[in-house]
């Protein structure tokens, strides 16, 4: 089946523009996770979903970074007024959400985010 | 604060067996996971473990001591596909999942 997918694979912005980034969670998969990795680094956890809530932003950077996933599927990562420093692949991650806090994740291909 | 700590660089060559060690130290925990991912590519699920003792899935295996804040993952006869970056990441307390900063593992002919 179809795994996670997100678009664009490749963003390029200037600094101070707004970006939004899109992530397509495997079918069924209620809980669905965002980090960021920079090159040569680990994921780093932002955010994570359990259906249409947020249950835990506590890794969301400051306020200009906000996501949603409105019914409990696609989710967007938007970036207001974007700096030289978010630049980063932003991955996307979904699991079955049945086994609680057990579960695989399963990682999309990311996008890359450069700002100029 | 949260940290997991693991070596950067691992040399091993074809056939041979490496171990690549995880210690963490995190506020609140459930398990380690350990991710692989070749560059350019997306971190894939190799383990989990929740519990204490050895977990096998094929040639590789996964280790974890809670009590030692401890865990590693064992790569069985390897090839050269299994070069690529190996993470450890903790389920912590929370949703919050902490990765490592990765090891980059090198097989060699």
């Amino acid at each position: 089946g179809a795994g996670v997918s997100q678009t664009p694979s490749n963003k390029v912005t200037e600094k101070g523009k707004y970006v939004e980034l899109r992530c397509d969670p495997i079918s069924g998969h209620t809980a669905l996770y965002w980090y960021r990795q920079s090159l040569g680094q680990g994921p780093e956890f932002l955010i994570y979903f359990q259906g249409t809530g947020a249950a835990d932003d506590s890794g969301l950077p400051n306020d200009r970074f906000f996501a949603v996933r409105p019914e409990g599927s696609v989710s967007t990562l938007k970036i207001q007024r974007t700096e030289r420093g978010d630049s980063a692949v932003y991955l996307c991650a979904s699991s079955p959400g049945t086994s609680g806090r057990t579960d695989t994740q399963y990682f999309g291909p990311g996008t890359r985010l450069t700002v100029l | 604060g949260q940290s997991l700590e693991q070596p950067s660089e691992v040399t091993a060559v074809e056939g041979a067996i490496v171990q690549i060690n995880c210690t963490y130290q995190t506020s609140g925990f459930y398990g380690l996971s350990w991710y692989q991912q070749h560059d350019g590519g997306a971190p894939t699920f190799l383990s989990y473990n929740a519990l204490d003792g050895l977990e096998e899935t094929g040639r590789f295996s996964s280790f974890l001591s809670r009590s030692d804040s401890y865990g590693y993952l064992l790569l069985q006869e390897l090839q050269m596909k299994d070069s690529a970056s190996y993470f450890c990441a903790v389920l912590t307390g929370g949703f919050k999942t902490i990765f490592g900063a990765g090891t980059r593992l090198f097989v060699k002919a």
